[in-house]
């Protein structure tokens, strides 16, 4: 099956810094999705982006799929923004496989 | 909120018992995907329901079943549990079950096995 890869597995910022967060794939993606999971467990989907710039506020997303690759980026991080950020691809099936994510934490 | 509901949030049991998790989809979703997430090993799926019927299945154990009713909620079936079966289990739901929707997840339940 395809595979996903997220980088870095771990991040710790200071408040009001920007930070990129990246997601490789191994195969092409029909579809792929970035989720924020707060520390109350809550997984909550940012971005639905099989390709092109989507933003959102302070998070904006890209997807470069005939690179296999997608980039979230967090400017002006607050502590809110605390948490694991999922990437998930479809890739030949119906089924959303996920990375295995990427720690933030955001010191005030 | 995600519109995705899971009851019960937290379950604390014992080693050989039997619990069920159950999740009501968004109003309109027809598909719903059950996720179990430990440390260890991330996000696993384990089986996707379509208007009541299976049409995906992961890596679920055997002492693990599940249905979708005809109200659309489903029910994740946990039995002969084990202490390794102690994780975040999540519930998702999407209109139709294909890839070109978003997934939406429940607030989860979080089961310790004791």
């Amino acid at each position: 099956g395809i595979q996903v890869e997220q980088s870095p597995p771990d991040l710790i910022l200071q408040e009001g810094a920007n930070s990129t967060l990246r997601c490789n794939f191994s195969d092409s993606v029909n579809n792929l999705q970035w989720f924020h999971q707060n520390p109350w467990g809550q997984l909550i989907n940012l971005f639905y982006i099989p390709s092109g710039t989507k933003q959102n506020g302070r998070l904006s997303a890209t997807t470069v799929a005939t690179e296999r690759y997608s980039l979230l980026y967090i400017s002006s991080s607050q502590t809110t923004d605390s948490g694991v950020y999922f990437c998930a691809v479809h890739g030949g099936s119906y089924i959303p496989t996920f990375g295995r994510g990427t720690s933030l934490i955001v010191h005030p | 909120d995600s519109g995705v509901t899971q009851t019960p949030k937290h379950l604390i049991t014992a080693t050989g018992q039997r619990v069920t998790l159950r999740c009501s989809p968004r109003s309109g979703d027809l598909s719903v995907y059950w996720y179990q997430q430990s440390l260890d090993q991330g996000l696993q799926f384990l089986i996707q329901y379509y208007n009541g019927e299976e049409r995906a299945k992961g890596n679920i154990l055997e002492r693990f079943s599940a249905q979708q009713f005809p109200d659309l909620h489903s029910e994740l079936n946990l039995s002969s549990l084990e202490l390794g079966d102690s994780a975040l289990y999540f519930c998702a739901s999407s209109v139709t079950g294909t890839y070109n929707e978003k997934l939406f997840f429940g607030s989860g339940t979080q089961l310790s096995v004791l």
